[in-house]
């Protein structure tokens, strides 16, 4: 058990579908964070949250679309999504972008298939 | 077209050796530094930490060593274990006040033969 969960673990989904991966962490945090890690990258930082405010947007598509409710929930909806979007999608936390604490704790991520 | 997947560099050892794990970063602002390992079917989870003003750490059979000079981080493993087995990653931030999350490596993967 990391302290932070992600649901679900696996997902297909159609190219004109919508779904929504979801995490929430369990560790008093403040900073929430999605990570894709593709067969072809390294892990690339997609989205940042602290204090529920977005911090930062990587140049992520628009298909993919973030929404932090509050510190403890992270959610990623998707829509339109592209084969290439097949990944493995990890969410992380941490204590807060402010005090320079910048150790990321993994949930064990959704593995995500585009057809 | 045809997919190529991403090429990590393996390292393979017996069980028992030390196994030492290299990492070259880009930003000589980067001063904190971090590794991760990734096990099948999981996420990254934290091995051990450095920040810049330090050049060495040691934690439970692991040390990092940190050369500023050359931009170089290594991971040493002691008495390697069939558990060690997996993909190392290490990352690293540039600065403790900016907004910009941990920048992640390619990853290395250590095989352990028994």
């Amino acid at each position: 058990e990391t302290g932070v969960t992600q649901t679900p673990r696996h997902l297909v989904m159609g190219m004109t579908n919508k779904k929504s991966l979801k995490c929430e962490q369990h560790l008093g945090h403040n900073a929430m964070y999605w990570y894709k890690q593709s067969a072809k990258k390294p892990l690339e930082l997609m989205f940042v949250y602290n204090f529920k405010e977005q911090t930062e947007n990587n140049s992520v598509p628009s298909r993919f679309s973030p929404e932090c409710p509050n510190s403890s929930h992270l959610f990623l909806h998707l829509h339109t999504l592209q084969p290439e979007d097949s990944a493995l999608y990890l969410c992380a936390s941490s204590q807060d972008l402010r005090t320079g604490d910048e150790k990321l704790f993994f949930g064990s991520g959704t593995q995500l298939s585009v057809l | 077209g045809e997919s190529v997947g991403l090429h990590l560099p393996t390292l393979s050892v017996q069980e028992g050796d030390n196994s030492i794990i290299n990492c070259a970063y880009s930003n000589s602002a980067s001063d904190y530094f971090i590794w991760y390992k990734q096990e099948s079917g999981k996420g990254p989870q934290f091995i051990i930490d450095i920040r810049s003003n330090m050049d060495k750490r040691q934690g439970q059979r692991v040390t990092v060593l940190l050369n500023k000079t050359v931009k170089h981080l290594s991971l040493q493993i002691a008495a390697t274990q069939p558990g060690d087995s997996a993909v190392y990653f290490c990352a690293e931030n540039i600065n403790p006040t900016g907004r910009r999350a941990l920048t992640f490596g390619s990853g290395t993967r250590l095989q352990v033969q028994p």
